[in-house]
């Protein structure tokens, strides 16, 4: 049972790249979602999913796109990096009712 | 709207000391309270939650309340440790969405 897992661990990135990063959990869990975490600003959700197939805007979703096709998945794409999108990005799956869990995080840089 | 607003840090207390940090909240309904912990380098783990009004949530020695009437989360410790040292953010369920405080750093001494 490893829980949730999160890949790359690191990457760095030029400007106008593109990139993907993959969230799998082996929880069964209907809902996922993907974070970044800027220092200063706490955790903002940038999409979130509430099951296979469905995705849905959070707090900031300029710049990404993502996808459900498997419950156990849950894809981030950079589609043309920038340096704002330089940050520590999370993804975390729940139930409807229970606890977030985390991923050990993604750290992106951009340059 | 949703959102939690926690003390900010930096803390630094020494070993043994006794440990505040203030979270409050404001969300429609009746939602749900947590409190998660990040050590360097890792993702957030959940620490503690309380699911309604006057439910204390514990663990590893930490404590909080969910005060309705004050809207308030307030984690505590009576003795703390080196090994605290980290980051806490007090967060909140609501419909089927989080919502995360900034992070409280917590720094204890020797």
């Amino acid at each position: 049972n490893a829980g949730v897992t999160q890949t790359p661990k690191f990457r760095v990135l030029k400007t106008g790249q593109s990139m993907t990063l993959l969230c799998a959990q082996d929880m069964n869990h209907e809902y996922m979602y993907w974070y970044r975490q800027d220092p200063g600003m706490g955790l903002r959700l940038i999409h979130y999913s509430v099951g296979e197939g469905t995705t849905a805007k959070g707090e900031v979703p300029d710049g990404y796109n993502v996808s459900r096709l498997k419950k156990q998945n849950f894809l981030l794409g950079l589609e043309s990096a920038a340096p704002s999108q330089t940050s520590v990005y999370f993804c975390a799956s729940s139930t409807l009712t229970d606890t977030q869990y985390f991923g050990p995080g993604t750290r992106l840089t951009v340059l | 709207g949703n959102s939690v607003t926690q003390m900010e840090g930096p803390v630094t207390l020494s070993e043994e000391a006794f440990l505040t940090i203030n979270c409050t909240y404001t969300a429609t309904g009746y939602p749900s309270l947590f409190w998660y912990v990040q050590y360097p380098g890792e993702g957030l783990q959940l620490l503690l939650k309380a699911t309604k009004a006057d439910d204390k949530g514990s663990n590893k020695g930490f404590e909080a309340t969910y005060r309705k009437e004050t809207t308030s989360f307030h984690l505590e410790k009576g003795s703390v440790q080196v090994s605290d040292s980290a980051v806490y953010f007090c967060a909140l369920l609501t419909g089927n969405q989080f919502y995360f405080g900034t992070g409280t750093s917590l720094t204890v001494i020797p």
